[in-house]
């Protein structure tokens, strides 16, 4: 069935250093791709998100990278900050079910001072 | 996502009880979604609606059940036949439940089990 696999669980970088998270789907049919940031006991909220159509989308110190071939994208923070720590969840959906959303298992991301 | 409130913030079933989960939203968002989160998982999805009247299973209804009477509300009732409740309940609207639209997650609730 769909699933989305979402690497690595956790993450701990030092504050000032790059971030990257990856996560690989299995339905090649998916094309809508977004990516949420939940603080401790808070709720998800959109971070970004790219479509299919395009290969990267940038907003200020995150991007996300598709490729479609290997069926894989990334979330990539620049210039992190103790706010981002977090945990972030990839997810995706096709365009048939676009009610169904299928998440990554998400990644503790930890920014050290 | 401030449109979107749910109550109460933690809530303690004993067993054999129904409890209901209440989920309001003021963006005027025909489709509204219910998520179950487990510790150190992702979000799998219970039930969600895309208009008033109507509502269709996720990946793991059983134990689970829903009403959509009124656009605003999306009231979830965990039954006595889900045997392992616990878990953080997000739910969440967007506009018309249509591909690539925003998904708006409420505060949660937090069920736990006496």
């Amino acid at each position: 069935g769909e699933n989305v696999e979402q690497h690595p669980s956790t993450l701990s970088v030092q504050e000032g250093d790059s971030a990257v998270i990856k996560c690989t789907y299995s339905d090649s049919a998916s094309n809508y791709f977004p990516w949420y940031k939940q603080e401790l006991g808070k709720r998800p909220q959109l971070i970004i998100d790219i479509r299919s159509n395009v290969g990267e989308k940038k907003d200020q110190r995150i991007a996300v990278t598709l490729n479609k071939t290997a069926k894989h994208f990334s979330l990539h923070i620049t210039e992190t900050q103790p706010e981002d720590s977090a945990v972030y969840f990839c997810a995706a959906s096709r365009v048939d079910s676009s009610y169904k959303l299928i998440f990554g298992s998400g990644t503790r991301l930890l920014v050290r001072p | 996502d401030g449109g979107i409130t749910q109550s109460p913030k933690y809530l303690f079933r004993k067993e054999g009880q129904n409890v209901t989960l209440s989920c309001e939203q003021n963006l005027n968002h025909d489709a509204m979604y219910w998520y179950r989160q487990d510790p150190g998982q992702g979000l799998r999805l219970i039930y969600y609606s895309q208009i008033v009247n109507d509502f269709q299973k996720g990946d793991i209804a059983e134990g689970y059940s829903v009403s959509r009477e009124k656009k605003e509300s999306f009231p979830l009732t965990v039954t006595s036949a889900q045997k392992n409740p616990t878990a953080f309940y997000l739910c969440a609207s967007s506009t018309s439940g249509l591909h690539g639209e925003t998904q708006y997650f409420g505060p949660g609730t937090r069920l736990l089990v006496l």
